[in-house]
């Protein structure tokens, strides 16, 4: 079965603190691994897609990558306005563009 | 690019009414379409795909006679809820994926109905 499981469930971290979310996954044939960011009340923005082994990529503080069973969103230097859920998505092929969210990782960023 | 707009953006009904959710793709054309609900601080949760001119595909357990989903055209899909209850209460979102051969689904901003 297709699973998508997230850690942690929530950080908080300091203004400027680095550090790493992770996205395990077991997906029969991965067409694609997806990041977004879910503001309260909001729906989820897209961030990246990830599509094989060893591809990197990143916007601002942001930094994706991918390996055959997992994903890390690495977030540098984060500021509050980073605050937010982070989900992870993957999409199987033959999936009929079906995504497999995971529960997510609620950020706090204090300053 | 890729701007997806939902109406409304919240919506009150009392139990045993119908309410009509719109979702619109307004810079590209949506040739898949997809409807989720979230429930507060769960992830979200696949109800049904649809594509243009085509029934929609629904997940197992939504039941397809409470929750209509229709897909016009290329830019718009509607999901109507029928006679709500109170455990319909939730979060709506769709997302959308375009024409040009890429995967990503881009989410409309979210529907929040209340039963009463």
């Amino acid at each position: 079965e297709d699973q998508v499981t997230q850690s942690p469930e929530a950080l908080r971290l300091q203004e400027g603190e680095s550090s790493s979310l992770n996205c395990s996954y077991t997906v029969s044939g991965l067409r694609g691994l997806f990041w977004y960011r879910q503001d309260p009340g909001k729906g989820p923005e897209f961030l990246f897609t990830l599509y094989s082994a060893g591809e990197e990529k990143e916007k601002e503080r942001l930094k994706a990558t991918l390996t055959k069973k997992e994903s890390f969103l690495h977030i540098t230097a984060p500021k509050p306005e980073d605050s937010a859920t982070y989900l992870c998505a993957v999409q199987a092929a033959g999936g009929y563009n079906k995504l497999i969210f995971g529960a997510g990782t609620r950020l706090a960023v204090h300053p | 690019g890729a701007v997806v707009s939902q109406h409304p953006s919240w919506v009150i009904c009392k139990s045993g009414t119908s309410v009509k959710i719109e979702c619109r793709s307004l810079d590209f054309q949506a040739t898949t379409m997809f409807w989720y609900r979230q429930f507060p601080k769960q992830s979200l949760m696949l109800m049904a795909t649809s594509n243009e001119g085509s029934k929609a595909t629904y997940e197992q357990g939504v039941e397809k006679d409470k929750f209509l989903i229709n897909h016009a055209s290329l830019t718009l899909s509607t999901l109507t809820v029928t006679s709500a209850h109170p455990e319909d209460s939730s979060f709506y979102i769709c997302s959308a994926t375009g024409t040009s051969g890429r995967y990503e689904q881009y989410f409309g901003p979210g529907t929040r109905l209340t039963v009463t």
